[in-house]
């Protein structure tokens, strides 16, 4: 079984500060993890995926995430937030035994303060 | 990159009836087609996973007579929500796998809110 936990249901930041979004994950497999980003009545788009190549992934929009087996975590960061990261944030993760589906976290919604 | 386009975007329905939803791959085939429902300020709980050809797979708790997934081609899965009541109102989002792409990716549509009045 799988299953992801994201620490924060809101995170708020200030326009040029840090963003830390924070994922757990479970799996009994080596997993595939990811984040997704969610604007307002849209489908979800691919942020950036770990599918066990580096540890540190770099993925669009000036976001990476660091894949940490020790502590199985897969956080999201951004060194410096523009007003239009505001959105909701998910994180999800599938076993890379092939079964294929994504297990999604409870979200983050991420808000910037001018 | 792979679009999955979904139609209609927006649907009103009155309840007792019955309303269809397409996902399409525009650019590449897939094998694999995935529908999720997301309640409001809720993640995305999958509902089935829909295989080009055959039956699909629901997950526990869904009612595979009352929402009907066919994915008669490569590029197109469809979700029917039958005799629909006003606790089916939600988003539906479907997403598609490339497997000529690996490794493997969903591609996401942009979504159907669904309204049963």
């Amino acid at each position: 079984a799988q299953s992801v936990t994201q620490l924060g249901s809101h995170v708020s930041v200030s326009e040029g500060a840090l963003v830390l979004l924070r994922c757990n994950y479970s799996s009994s497999v080596p997993p595939y993890l990811f984040w997704y980003v969610q604007y307002p009545n849209q489908g979800l788009q691919l942020l950036l995926k770990y599918t066990s190549a580096a540890t540190l992934v770099k993925g669009i929009n000036g976001f990476e995430a660091e894949f940490k087996k020790s502590e199985t975590s897969f956080h999201l960061t951004k060194p410096s937030a523009h007003m239009s990261d505001a959105a909701e944030y998910f994180c999800a993760v599938e076993s890379n035994f092939g079964n294929e589906k994504l297990t999604f976290g409870t979200g983050t919604r991420l808000t910037i303060i001018p | 990159g792979a679009v999955v386009s979904q139609h209609p975007s927006r649907v009103i329905c009155k309840s007792g009836t019955s309303v269809k939803i397409e996902c399409r791959s525009l650019d590449f085939q897939a094998t694999t087609m995935f529908w999720y429902r997301q309640f409001p300020k809720q993640s995305l709980m999958l509902m089935a996973t829909s295989n080009e050809g055959s039956k699909a797979t629901y997950e526990q708790g869904v009612e595979k007579d009352k929402f009907l997934i066919n994915h008669a081609s490569l590029t197109l899965s469809t979700l029917t929500v039958t005799s629909a009541h006003p606790e089916d109102s939600s988003f539906y989002i479907c997403s598609a796998r490339d497997r000529s792409v690996g490794p493997y990716e969903q591609y996401f549509g942009p979504g159907t809110r669904l309204t049963v009045t």
